[in-house]
């Protein structure tokens, strides 16, 4: 158990819809990143907060947004959805501002498939 | 932006033999080099780092290397055991600044017992 949490693990939607995917950090870690995993693409890189600012934006698509809360929990929201979104949403955590200050550790995922 | 190729896709070897993943990078200012396992319906973990003003670095029965000259870096596992099968990747933070981690496609790596 990496220590962060991901909800929902799976959701099923239809295109055009809006949906919310939520994480909360292991306990003490400030940065949160979200990465989008999908069968030809691998791993890649959406958006990272530090302590609720925006750190790093990524290939983070207009119609998805972010957000990191007081509680250091973080929101991702993908809208007006399409059938290419269909992939797995990782939401990862460190204790620094960049990835080689510690270890990331990442949740289980979010599986988005869109009909 | 950085580029990451990984090879190979796809890796059988037998419990015992030794497993070696290759990865090229393009940004020769680049000075973090992770390597994650992921295991089926779980998130990456980390299981070695390396920096740029290191080349080689050993963890039990797993060790990276790192030629900054020709730009690559590798993964070696010796004594496979079938708990290694999983998908492996590779990531690389570009230097000046960068706070984004690229990832390469990933290698399945399959231990037959």
């Amino acid at each position: 158990d990496s220590g962060v949490t991901q909800t929902p693990k799976h959701l099923i939607t239809a295109t055009g819809q809006r949906v919310t995917l939520r994480c909360s950090p292991r306990s003490g870690d400030l940065s949160v990143y979200w990465y989008q995993q999908s069968l030809d693409q691998g791993l890649q890189f959406l958006i990272q907060y530090y302590n609720g600012e925006e750190r790093a934006k990524g290939n983070i698509l207009e119609r998805f947004s972010a957000q990191q809360f007081p509680d250091l929990h973080s929101e991702l929201n993908l809208s007006s959805l399409e059938l290419g979104d269909s992939a797995l949403y990782f939401c990862a955590s460190s204790v620094g501002a960049e990835p080689n200050t510690g270890e990331l550790f990442f949740g289980e995922g979010s599986r988005l498939t869109v009909l | 932006g950085e580029n990451v190729e990984q090879h190979p896709s796809t890796l059988s070897v037998q419990e015992g033999d030794s497993a070696v993943i290759k990865c090229t990078y393009s940004d020769s200012a680049s000075n973090y080099f992770p390597w994650y396992k992921q295991e089926l319906g779980k998130g990456p973990q980390l299981i070695i780092d390396i920096r740029s003003n290191v080349g080689e670095k050993k963890d039990q029965r797993i060790a990276v290397t790192l030629n900054k000259t020709a730009k690559h870096f590798s993964l070696h596992i010796t004594e496979t055991q079938p708990e290694d099968s999983a998908v492996y990747f590779c990531a690389v933070l570009s230097g000046a600044g960068s706070y984004q981690l690229t990832f390469g496609k990933g290698t399945k790596l399959s231990v037959i017992p």
